[in-house]
């Protein structure tokens, strides 16, 4: 089965500022790789995601993600981020049936 | 295009009683998905269903938790009796799934639960 890890449950940073959320997984068959972001009282929207292809992918909101096959990994970045992006961030990863998700980050947004 | 939507947002129970949650899948996805997510970790999946078919529910605590979608389209998730342990967010989530290759599942904004 397959598992993700997130390596800090908060990130706080300055606005425009850069920012790189880290998200490890492990998988013993080929996976796709997803980034869902969590508003307040909200329910989880699609930032991103990987199946194959380019190992850069770029999401909405100016975020993007790089597949490391190698490390196994899958950060997520954004160049300058804004206060609008304070959210719960959660890497997943699907296996043939089911999705895994980390256990989130929690990114602050200061001014 | 509706996203998935799920009523209701929030629910208030005493502990023993009963609850349910309702969720309407987005239009032609066939596979829907039910998770609890506990405050501050990832959702968790209860119960994958292809169509009518429940081809999952491992993780849902069989005892207090059932769950249907007879026409393989909307679905309800039902607790009885609700305990303390169970205040979360319940998530309902819908994808297409074709043979072994699954799409990305969009979730609904989910139900609040909080058992006193």
């Amino acid at each position: 089965a397959q598992s993700v890890t997130q390596l800090d449950s908060q990130v706080p940073v300055f606005e425009e500022a850069p920012v790189e959320l880290r998200c490890n997984y492990s998988s013993s068959v080929s996976v796709y790789l997803f980034w869902y972001v969590q508003y307040p009282n909200q329910g989880l929207q699609l930032l991103l995601k990987y199946l194959s292809g380019s190992t850069l992918v770029k999401g909405i909101n100016g975020f993007e993600a790089e597949f490391n096959k190698s490390q196994t990994s899958f950060h997520l970045r954004k160049p300058s981020v804004h206060i609008s992006d304070t959210a719960e961030y959660f890497c997943a990863v699907t296996g043939p049936h089911d999705m895994r998700f980390g256990a989130g980050t929690r990114l602050t947004v200061k001014p | 295009e509706a996203g998935v939507v799920q009523s209701p947002r929030y629910k208030i129970i005493e502990k023993k009683q009963p609850v349910a949650f309702w969720c309407n899948p987005i239009s032609g996805h066939n596979t829907l998905y039910w998770y609890r997510q506990n405050l501050g970790q990832g959702p968790e999946l209860l119960i994958r269903y292809e169509n009518e078919e429940a081809v999952d529910d491992s993780q849902l605590p069989k005892d207090r938790f059932s769950a249907e979608r007879l026409k393989g389209v909307d679905s309800t998730l039902k607790i009885q009796p609700a305990e303390l342990g169970d205040s979360a967010v319940y998530l309902c989530a819908s994808s297409i799934t074709t043979g072994q290759h699954q799409e990305t599942q969009y979730f609904g904004p989910g139900t609040r639960l909080l058992v006193l």
